[in-house]
């Protein structure tokens, strides 16, 4: 089953404005990561945020996370059609032992930016 | 680049038949899971392999199992195959212990006929 929800589902903006997707999980958790998916091919790590940290940046990415609200958002400014994919939430539970491999995934967004 | 390999990318079976799908690693990661990604879903969490001992499974059925080696590197086994196996098979490595960034391979697609 999916512990997150991904918002929107799908996403068409032009080269140069930015893209916000939201996640919303339901259980506690260590961490966030977020991925990206090119049609049909594997999932590329973006950016991880712990349980503890508020917001983080990489490049033209920024994610914040909200514990109390179980939401996190990932910003991509100045975005271009490479940038094209689906983008995953995923949650690690903050379970201990041995849970730690084991992530669960929204439904994903799809961002298409037009030239 | 994730250092994370699979094969084969693409297979074709028939329902009732069984398939290995096989993954490599990242060099020094210790764990390795596998997820099946439904088209236009999300991927799926069918279990985790640490020190060749599976300690994390997800909601799938017991024909669905695996083995990882001592270079860590791992198998899926599905047997039986059903329609419903259809899907992209992702395998992800990583160190053991939490909060450790988790790197996906290219997947192998499966195609049950």
């Amino acid at each position: 089953s999916q512990q997150g929800e991904e918002d929107p589902q799908a996403l068409s903006i032009q080269e140069g404005e930015n893209a916000t997707m939201n996640c919303s999980y339901k259980t506690s958790i260590n961490n966030l990561q977020w991925y990206r998916q090119n049609s049909g091919r594997g999932l590329v790590h973006l950016i991880l945020i712990r349980s503890n940290e508020r917001e983080k940046h990489s490049g033209r990415l920024r994610v914040t996370l909200d514990t109390s609200k179980k939401s996190s958002s990932l910003l991509i400014t100045a975005s271009r059609a490479a940038d094209t994919a689906s983008y995953f939430c995923a949650t690690a539970p903050n379970a201990g032992g041995t849970s730690y491999g084991k992530l669960t995934f929204g439904q994903g967004t799809i961002l298409t930016v037009h030239p | 680049e994730t250092g994370v390999t699979q094969s084969p990318t693409h297979l074709i079976k028939t329902r009732g038949q069984q398939v290995t799908l096989r993954c490599s690693s990242q060099s020094g990661h210790n764990t390795v899971s596998w997820y099946q990604q439904a088209l236009g879903q999300g991927p799926q969490f069918i279990f985790q392999y640490y020190r060749e001992e599976e300690n994390g499974r997800g909601n799938f059925p017991p024909r669905f199992s695996g083995l990882q080696f001592p270079n860590y590197s791992s198998e899926l086994n599905v047997n039986a195959l059903e329609l419903d196996d259809s899907a992209l098979y992702l395998c992800a490595s990583s160190l053991a212990g939490t909060g450790n960034t988790i790197y996906f391979g290219e997947g192998s697609w499966l195609t049950v006929v």
